[in-house]
């Protein structure tokens, strides 16, 4: 089965500073992947995804993301962080094959940002 | 598009008691999504539907929880007799499940406390 580790519970970073997000993913093939974002009291939107192709993906809100394969993971970089950056972060696996709708999120990074 | 939408947004009700639980998708989105979402278990999804039909509902807690999808823009999360412990963020979410297009899009999600 797939599952998804967010190593890292709760981070906090200067603005300005840059910032990445560690996610790792068990699966046998290759993944579905996406970043999600959910700011206090709110839904979850989505980042980035990568399904196939370049293995650096770009995303909304000067985010983005590299898939290692070799690593099994998919780290969520921002070079220069602001303040209403500050939300919790999920990791999300898909399953490929295409007959499984499923995501598998991680348990998620909440993200402090001091001024 | 007006994106997903939930409601109520927000639900106090007492133990015992029905509450309902309502969602419509995104038009044209195949795919429906219901989780819950608590500081200790995180992000669950309890069941999906795949063009109205329920594919996979092994995440639903125990049988005081139903859900149903009528039709293609409308759903419904039901708990009877509802308990403190089911005290929550749910959230709803659809996704078009076609080639090159696997993401889920959330809604705001409904708060409910049961007292």
């Amino acid at each position: 089965a797939q599952s998804v580790t967010q190593p890292d519970i709760h981070i906090t970073v200067s603005e300005g500073a840059s910032l990445e997000l560690r996610c790792n993913y068990s699966y046998g093939a290759t993944p579905y992947l996406f970043w999600y974002v959910q700011s206090p009291g709110q839904g979850l939107q989505l980042l980035l995804k990568y399904f196939s192709g370049d293995t650096l993906v770009q995303g909304i809100k000067g985010f983005e993301a590299e898939f290692k394969r070799s690593q099994s993971s998919f780290n969520l970089r921002k070079p220069s962080v602001h303040w209403s950056d500050a939300a919790e972060y999920f990791c999300a696996v898909g399953d490929s094959g295409g007959s499984n709708y499923k995501l598998t999120f991680g348990k998620g990074t909440l993200l402090t940002v001091n001024p | 598009d007006a994106g997903v939408i939930q409601s109520p947004r927000h639900e106090v009700t007492e133990m015992g008691q029905e509450v309902t639980l309502r969602c419509k998708p995104i038009s044209g989105h195949n795919s429906l999504f219901w989780y819950r979402q608590t500081m200790m278990r995180g992000l669950e999804l309890l069941i999906y539907f795949n063009n109205n039909v329920p594919i996979d509902d092994s995440g639903m807690p125990e049988d005081r929880f139903s859900a149903k999808m009528p039709n293609a823009s409308f759903s419904t999360l039901k708990i009877q007799p509802s308990e403190p412990r089911d005290s929550a963020v749910y959230f709803c979410a659809s996704s078009p499940w076609r080639e090159g297009s696997y993401e889920q899009y959330f809604g705001p999600g409904t708060r409910l406390t049961v007292t």
